[in-house]
């Protein structure tokens, strides 16, 4: 079965500090590859996504996250936090071979401290 | 940001009686999807659509039905609400097109089973 794990419940970084969330999938296929934030009392925000090729891709707000084939992983990154980061980011992983359907991790909470 | 909006955005209800929540999409994408978000899960899978009175279960789909008679309306109706049920519930939108495909999110409805 088609997995996602997100190893860390919590993270805290100092703004300004450089951050890394990690995400790991299981798939028996070619992913599609996808990070998602959500601020507290809203909806899920696409940040980036991955379909095929250049494995380093970029998205809104500053974010960037590198597809790793050998790894099984699409960790996300951002070089330097801003307190507004503060949020639950969510990984996603699809594939075509199994419908138009997502699974997501379990979120991260990223907390930002001045 | 994408035209989905759900109602009621909050609802208070007592175990036993029948629940029905509604996502609407000006968008007029092709697949609707409804997920509960509940805390160290993430999203779950609860049923989607990918057309007009085609639907299909997801991860959770128990004690839960969906109909959809216009593209841009999603039911999901709670037959006997439990205090299990008691989550946030999101629908999504995604129009599937080439290689890949990516899912936006309504606000989100908070749902109470006392």
């Amino acid at each position: 079965a088609q997995s996602v794990t997100q190893p860390d419940i919590h993270i805290t970084v100092s703004e300004g500090a450089s951050l890394e969330l990690r995400c790991n999938y299981s798939y028996g296929a070619t992913p599609y590859l996808f990070w998602y934030v959500q601020s507290p009392g809203q909806g899920l925000q696409l940040l980036l996504k991955y379909f095929s090729g250049d494995t380093l891709v970029q998205g809104i707000k500053g974010f960037e996250a590198e597809f790793k084939r050998s790894q099984s992983s699409f960790n996300l990154r951002k070089p330097s936090v801003h307190w507004s980061d503060a949020a639950e980011y969510f990984c996603a992983v699809g594939a075509r071979e199994y419908g138009n359907k997502l699974v997501f991790g379990a979120g991260t909470i990223l907390r930002v401290k001045s | 940001d994408a035209g989905i909006t759900q109602s009621p955005r909050h609802k208070v209800t007592e175990t036993g009686t029948p629940v029905t929540l509604r996502c609407h999409q000006t968008e007029n994408h092709r697949y609707m999807y409804w997920y509960r978000q509940d805390p160290g899960h993430g999203l779950r899978l609860i049923h989607y659509s990918y057309g007009v009175k085609d639907t299909d279960k997801g991860e959770v789909s128990d004690g839960y039905s969906v109909s959809r008679s216009k593209t841009e309306d999603f039911l999901l109706t709670l037959e006997s609400a439990t205090s299990s049920q008691t989550s946030v519930y999101f629908c999504a939108i995604s129009d599937p097109q080439g290689i890949g495909y990516e899912q936006y999110f309504g606000p989100g409805t908070r749902l109470t089973v006392t």
